[in-house]
């Protein structure tokens, strides 16, 4: 039962470009919701969040993207770097049950130069 | 004010072996949680504590794991009697509070078992 999901398991683009990772759920209950980024043998990194009363959230060269009635959100990166490289996980709370997160299986972004 | 510590880094271990798998938090830490993540997979959560206590296990496989943060020392998952299935990435991350949207990540071990 995957109630987050990333369904391209990799994305290729350009230096320059734009990235846009995408992640859908299933659970209702969730309203906080995550993206962190990883390097092979590294832990996880936060990279941005949104609550659910947003639609929106930016830092930076990240903008996180909300839809609740589609349950859906996005991360797009302008512009993309090759420092960005990396694979790209969506991670979801609730707050009945803040301590723990739920992931996705990731997207492994390469920027290419 | 050094991250989060897990070790070892790397663990190697035959079938039917036990793993012990550490974690020092963030200094002023006292909230715990470990991941797994097996080969292909995303990162899944199995049990948060609390320094002497476990506070929701409910990710934890029922047989065979095991974990706990005592008052002293670093927190402990504990995997007896390993088996193939249990080679994964384990990751353990910390928060000052009981959130874990707040919570900093460690490096992880990568166990493999042989």
């Amino acid at each position: 039962d995957q109630q987050v999901k990333q369904n391209s398991p990799s994305l290729s683009v350009q230096e320059g470009r734009i990235s846009i990772l995408n992640c859908d759920y299933t659970n209702s209950m969730f309203d906080y919701f995550l993206w962190y980024k990883k390097y092979p043998a590294e832990g996880p990194t936060f990279l941005i969040s949104i609550s659910s009363i947003k639609d929106k959230n930016e830092d930076g060269r990240f903008t996180v993207f909300l839809n609740k009635s589609a349950k859906h959100l996005s991360l797009h990166i302008v512009p993309s770097q090759p420092g960005d490289s990396a694979v790209y996980f969506c991670a979801a709370s609730d707050t009945g049950t803040a301590s723990k997160l739920t992931f996705g299986t990731g997207t492994r972004l390469q920027v290419t130069l | 004010n050094a991250g989060v510590m897990q070790n070892p880094r790397h663990l190697v271990r035959r079938r039917g072996q036990e793993a012990r798998l550490r974690c020092s938090p963030m200094k002023g830490h006292s909230h715990v949680y470990w991941y797994r993540q097996l080969p292909e997979e995303g990162l899944k959560f199995m049990v948060y504590l609390q320094k002497e206590n476990i506070i929701d296990e409910s990710g934890m496989p029922k047989e065979r794991f095991s974990a706990e943060f005592p008052k002293e020392g670093p927190s402990i998952l504990r995997i007896q009697q390993v088996v193939r299935g249990d080679s994964a990435a384990y990751f353990c991350a910390s928060s000052s509070t009981g959130r874990g949207t707040e919570a900093f990540f460690g490096q992880g071990t990568r166990l493999t078992v042989v």
